[in-house]
C-alpha cells in the first residue's frame, strides 16, 4: 500500500538559508499536517491543510510557510533559518471518508542546520 | 488545551516480560488516540489505533486500552522481546480532522 512520501529525507543548510520541504499524501488522503520534532523531544504540531486550505495552525514561526497544492502534496518553505531549526520535521495525512481520521506519518525529513 | 502524559519515561525489563506503558490526557472529548513506535532518529510506526467509541484494540503481542472517561490508556506488550526496544509514543486526536497531540514517550529496553 502507498504510504507518505516525504522528500528530501535528509537536508543540510547553513544559517540564513532557505529549506523547502515536500510531502506527498496517501492518494485520496485530504489533509495534510506537519509536525516538527526536535532532539529528545515531542512531536510539535506546525500547520495543517483540507482540500487545500490552511484548516489548523500550532506552533509555526513566522519564518515557515506552507501550502498545499492542486495534487494534495503539501511543501513547507523555512526562511532565515537558525540552528534551533535543526530537528525531524514529519508529515501525515488522513482521510476521515477512507481512514477514520487515522494519521499516517512519513518516515520525515531530518534538517541540520550549521 | 490537550495535553498527554507518558509514564514511565524510560523502562528496562529481562526478555520474556509481560509489561504496561501508561498514557493519560486531559481532555477526554477525544476523536481516536494511536500509539506509535519510533526507532532512534527514526520515524514514526503507527502500531494501534483506537477509536473513542472502542475500549480496545490488539494486534498481535500488542494490546491498547482505551478509557476515555479517566482520560487513560495503556498498552500492554506481552513477552517482550529485544526487538521491541524502542520509544513508544502515544497520540490523541481531538477531532477528525485536527492535529494529534503526543506525549513524550517512554523509552523502552528489552534486555535479552
Amino acid at each position: 500500500a502507498a504510504g507518505v512520501i516525504q522528500s528530501p529525507r535528509h537536508l543540510i543548510k547553513e544559517k540564513r538559508e532557505t529549506a523547502t520541504l515536500k510531502c506527498y499524501p496517501i492518494p485520496r488522503h485530504d489533509t495534510v499536517y506537519w509536525y516538527q520534532q526536535g532532539p529528545g523531544q515531542d512531536p510539535q504540531f506546525l500547520i495543517s491543510f483540507y482540500e487545500k486550505m490552511q484548516s489548523d495552525k500550532g506552533s509555526i514561526p513566522d519564518r515557515f510557510s506552507a501550502q498545499q497544492f492542486s495534487d494534495y502534496h503539501s511543501e513547507l518553505n523555512m526562511s532565515s533559518l537558525e540552528l534551533g531549526d535543526s530537528a525531524l520535521y514529519f508529515c501525515a495525512s488522513s482521510s476521515l471518508l477512507a481512514g477514520a481520521g487515522e494519521q499516517y506519518f512519513g518516515p520525515g525529513t531530518r534538517l541540520t542546520v550549521t | 488545551k490537550q495535553e498527554v502524559t507518558q509514564i514511565p519515561a524510560a523502562l528496562s525489563v529481562p526478555e520474556g516480560e509481560n509489561l504496561v506503558l501508561n498514557c493519560s490526557f486531559t481532555d477526554s472529548a477525544i476523536y481516536n488516540l494511536q500509539w506509535f513506535r519510533q526507532d532512534p532518529g527514526k520515524g514514526l510506526t503507527s502500531l494501534l489505533l483506537i477509536q473513542s467509541s472502542q475500549r480496545e484494540q490488539t494486534s498481535g503481542r500488542l494490546n491498547a486500552s482505551l478509557d476515555k472517561s479517566s482520560g487513560r490508556s495503556t498498552l500492554y506488550i506481552a513477552a517482550s522481546q529485544p526487538g521491541d526496544s524502542a520509544t513508544y509514543l502515544c497520540a490523541v486526536n481531538s477531532g477528525g480532522y485536527q492535529k494529534v497531540t503526543f506525549g513524550i514517550g517512554t523509552k523502552l529496553q528489552v534486555i535479552p
